[in-house]
């Protein structure tokens, strides 16, 4: 089965600075790479996707990119504000089944 | 759009006693919903997924007989704990694929808020 792997664990930037987060993934059928923000006591949310089609995307200040040769993708946050400050999962899947998570990135931005 | 409702935010139950969490698809019609545990600090471990109308297919390692779902509808879910012990608490999660909302085809997925469940 997919084996989603995510680094780093914790990452902690200066508001203003960018964040990278990234993770690689083990099926090369997997087509479907969301990412997700969540806050304490509360379930994730989706903040971008991407298939396996397009090698990048982005959506204001965030910005995925996906190698599907080296089976990686990441997460870009640029001009980070304390509000990212969250923890992060990537997820990957196939034909839009079940999604399998990476283990997390805890994101602190201090002001 | 794509709003999942989960309830209750918060459980406390006695040792012994069954919970029942459910998951509601508000604007669109779930017909797979999944269902995750989080212990703190850690990632969304799979733990079953349901489809409407028929039985649910369990992770290896999920007891079934323990962790009861049900999909009776298009917009409904439910988790019951059965038997509930203090190894159970946890944060519970479900999500939904999201079809059909503009139009035909995958729009992703939607997660509930998620229910802390305490055994005491």
């Amino acid at each position: 089965g997919e084996n989603v792997e995510q680094h780093p664990s914790t990452l902690s930037v200066q508001e203003g600075d960018s964040a990278v987060i990234k993770c690689t993934y083990s099926d090369s059928a997997s087509n479907y790479f969301p990412w997700y923000k969540q806050e304490l006591g509360k379930g994730p949310q989706l903040i971008i996707d991407i298939r396996s089609n397009v090698g990048e995307k982005k959506d204001q200040r965030i910005a995925v990119t996906l190698n599907k040769t080296a089976k990686h993708f990441s997460l870009h946050i640029t001009e980070t504000q304390p509000e990212d400050s969250a923890v992060y999962f990537c997820a990957a899947s196939y034909n839009n089944n079940d999604m399998r998570f990476g283990a997390g990135t805890r994101l602190t931005v201090k002001p | 759009g794509a709003v999942v409702s989960q309830h209750p935010s918060r459980v406390i139950c006695k040792s012994g006693t069954s919970v029942k969490i459910e998951c509601r698809s508000l604007d669109f019609q779930a017909t797979t919903m999944f269902w995750y545990r989080q212990f703190p600090k850690q990632s969304l471990m799979l733990m079953a997924t349901s489809n409407e109308g028929s039985k649910a297919t369990y992770e290896q390692g999920v007891e079934k007989d323990k962790f009861l779902i049900n999909h009776a509808s298009l917009t409904l879910s439910t988790l019951t704990v059965t038997s509930a012990h203090p190894e159970d608490s946890s944060f519970y999660i479900c999500s939904a694929r999201v079809t059909g909302l503009s139009g035909p085809g995958f729009r992703g997925y939607t997660f509930g808020s998620g229910t802390r469940l305490t055994v005491v």
